[in-house]
Formats: C-alpha cells, structure tokens, sequence
C-alpha cells in the first residue's frame, strides 16, 4: 500500500461544477496535510494546508480533513479551465515525520 | 516561485558525465530539499538540509550527493550520470520554523535533465 494514494484521473468536469479530488494516507500519525496544484511543466504550487479534522475553506477552495477514515479531500467550487492542473496531496508526520507526496490527480475543466 | 532559482533549466548529458544542478534561495528559509519527478511515481525527496553545514538523504539518494556550504545554495550532484537519472528536478525550501505555516515548502521551477 502506498502511503499517500489518489486516483491518477483525469477527473472531468463541466466549467462550474464542483471538482473533488480525494487522497488517502497510511500513517495515522500524520499531523499536516497539504494540497498543491501542478499545470504542465511547471513547478507545484501550495493551494491550503489543513492540520484540524473538519474544513478550512479559502475562496473557491475547500479542504476537508478526517483522521479517523484517513482521508484528505480538495473541492473547488465553480470550476474554471484555468483549474485544469494536476493536483498533488501530500503528508507529513506520523513515523518519519517526512512530506509524502501523492502522484496527483489530473484535473480536465471542460468550458 | 521568486526566491528560489534553478539552474540549468534543462540539460542534455551523456552518460558517465559529471553534473551540478544549482539552486539559490533569498528568502533566507532554513530548510533545504531536493526532489525528482517521474510519471506514475510523483515527486520523490532526493536529498535534504534542514540548516547550512548539515544533510540528509531522502528516499532515493543513491548517485546524487549535496552540499550546504552556506544558507542560500545547495548544487546538487550527479558524479556519472545514467540513463534512469533522466528527470526532472525539483529545489524546494521551507521557512523550518514551529508555527502553522513553517512546514509549507516552496519550489523552484524544476531542471529537466535527459540523460543520453
């Protein structure tokens, strides 16, 4: 089992539907967890960080967090084309206290 | 991301040669880190520094090894690159501090190395 896990895509979605993209982890000592966007070619960029279970919501981006189901989810509201990226979820602590990346979700926004 | 720079921006090597990824921050952050990307593997940490004169290795050190002379620079380097080393590398720091946004790390805008 890899230690952080999402779904390779693409997810699709129409321009202004709501984009989920969700991510599992295998350490439950994980303490931080943090989402990034990727467009082609260029270098990840942080989106929101999340530490307490529930939500945290910063303008069209909400993350969600559940340790006990040990899950971590991103929802983007209204989605854009200039969404359309590849979205990475990682996760730090627990045992080696190491950033864990996941090998991302690509996200197709369809206008 | 301004602040941290790469250097080259991409490289063409032959096999068997000697190679040195730059990497200059200003922003004065602690913590320094260098990743490679691979499709279907996601970023994975290559080697780290989380203050000057003092590093790490990460998950797949094995033909790379670094420096931290000082804060701003950590070069990494291939000593006789190979074909599996073709890449594309990523610098990242992180402010290294205790608070809620000290554990966000940063990247540079990668260095896409083919190894031939």
């Amino acid at each position: 089992q890899k230690e952080v896990e999402q779904n390779s895509g693409p997810l699709s979605v129409p321009e202004g539907a709501i984009a989920s993209l969700n991510c599992t982890y295998s350490d439950r000592g994980s303490q931080s967890f943090f989402w990034y966007r990727q467009y082609s070619g260029k270098s990840p960029e942080l989106i929101m960080f999340i530490y307490s279970n529930g939500d945290k919501e910063d303008g069209r981006f909400t993350a969600q967090l559940n340790k006990a189901s040990q899950y971590v989810s991103l929802l983007i509201r209204d989605s854009q084309p200039s969404d359309s990226a590849t979205y990475l979820c990682a996760v730090k602590g627990g045992a080696t206290n190491k950033l864990i990346f996941g090998t991302g979700t690509l996200l197709a926004v369809q206008p | 991301i301004a602040g941290i720079t790469q250097a080259p921006t991409s490289q063409i090597l032959a096999a068997g040669r000697r190679m040195t990824l730059r990497c200059t921050q200003d922003m004065r952050h602690n913590a320094m880190y260098w990743y490679r990307q691979d499709l279907g593997l996601g970023l994975r940490l290559i080697h780290y520094s989380n203050t000057a004169g003092t590093t790490g290795k990460g998950e797949v050190p094995d033909g790379y090894s670094v420096s931290r002379a000082n804060t701003d620079d950590f070069p990494l380097t291939l000593a006789s690159a190979v074909p599996s080393q073709t890449s594309v590398y990523f610098c990242a720091t992180k402010i290294g501090i205790q608070t809620t946004s000290g554990n966000t790390i940063y990247f540079g805008e990668g260095s896409w190395l083919t190894v031939v």
